[in-house]
């Protein structure tokens, strides 16, 4: 099974922290995406990426973001957190471009006081 | 870009009922379609997927239609059962793009 974990289920940080949000899958997949999932909004696309050092913006990029160094690792970052960021983030990751579905991570609830 | 379209955003039925869940997209070129399901608490996970090649799709008690020239697919849940409770994702294109979601509650 492939797995993804996210560095941390549950997060509480300051307004203005610089935060990060850590992925990391073990199949060799050439994608990763981060989401943020709110009540009556769903999966929301914040950042994906295709291969190493490759970034995309997805939907809602603005305030975050991400960084990929190595192939397995993909990381989300809140230069200067805000309380409207408060939510549960998703990272996903998938063997092609859509040609398979995505796997998920366990997700990282986040509260920004 | 792709924009995706789900309703209902609940559905309540009795056990042994069906439940079906609509989805619509803009994006003609869109070729991927799959359906995820959210346990509370955890993560979504695929349940079933169709591609544009093919009109319907079956797994057990779950299966997916989907309709190319209207842009819509549904999901279709036969017997329900009290553990088909949770919230249900489609999504649509080679970027997936969710739906908001569908809450599901099935009452014993």
């Amino acid at each position: 099974d492939v797995k993804v974990t996210q560095s941390s289920r549950y997060l509480v940080k300051r307004t203005g922290e610089k935060v990060f949000l850590e992925c990391v899958q073990d199949m060799d997949h050439e994608n990763m995406f981060w989401y943020r999932q709110d009540p009556g909004l769903g999966l929301r696309l914040i950042y994906f990426s295709y291969d190493v050092k490759m970034k995309e913006k997805g939907d809602i990029p603005e305030g975050y973001s991400v960084s990929r160094e190595k192939k397995e690792r993909f990381s989300l970052i809140l230069e200067s957190a805000s309380t409207n960021q408060t939510s549960m983030y998703l990272c996903a990751s998938s063997f092609n471009r859509g040609v398979y579905g995505y796997t998920f991570g366990s997700g990282t609830r986040l509260t920004v006081v | 870009g792709e924009n995706v379209e789900q309703h209902p955003s609940t559905l309540s039925v009795q056990e042994g009922d069906s439940a079906v869940i609509k989805c619509t997209y803009s994006d003609s070129a869109s070729n991927y379609f799959p359906w995820y399901k959210q346990e509370l608490g955890k993560r979504p996970q695929l349940i079933i997927d169709i591609r544009s090649n093919v009109g319907e799709k079956k797994d057990q008690r779950i299966a997916v239609t989907l309709n190319k020239t209207a842009k819509h697919f549904s999901l279709h849940i036969t017997e329900t059962q009290p553990e088909d409770s949770a919230v249900y994702f489609c999504a649509a294109s080679l970027m997936l793009i969710f739906g908001t979601g569908t809450r599901l509650q099935v009452f014993p």
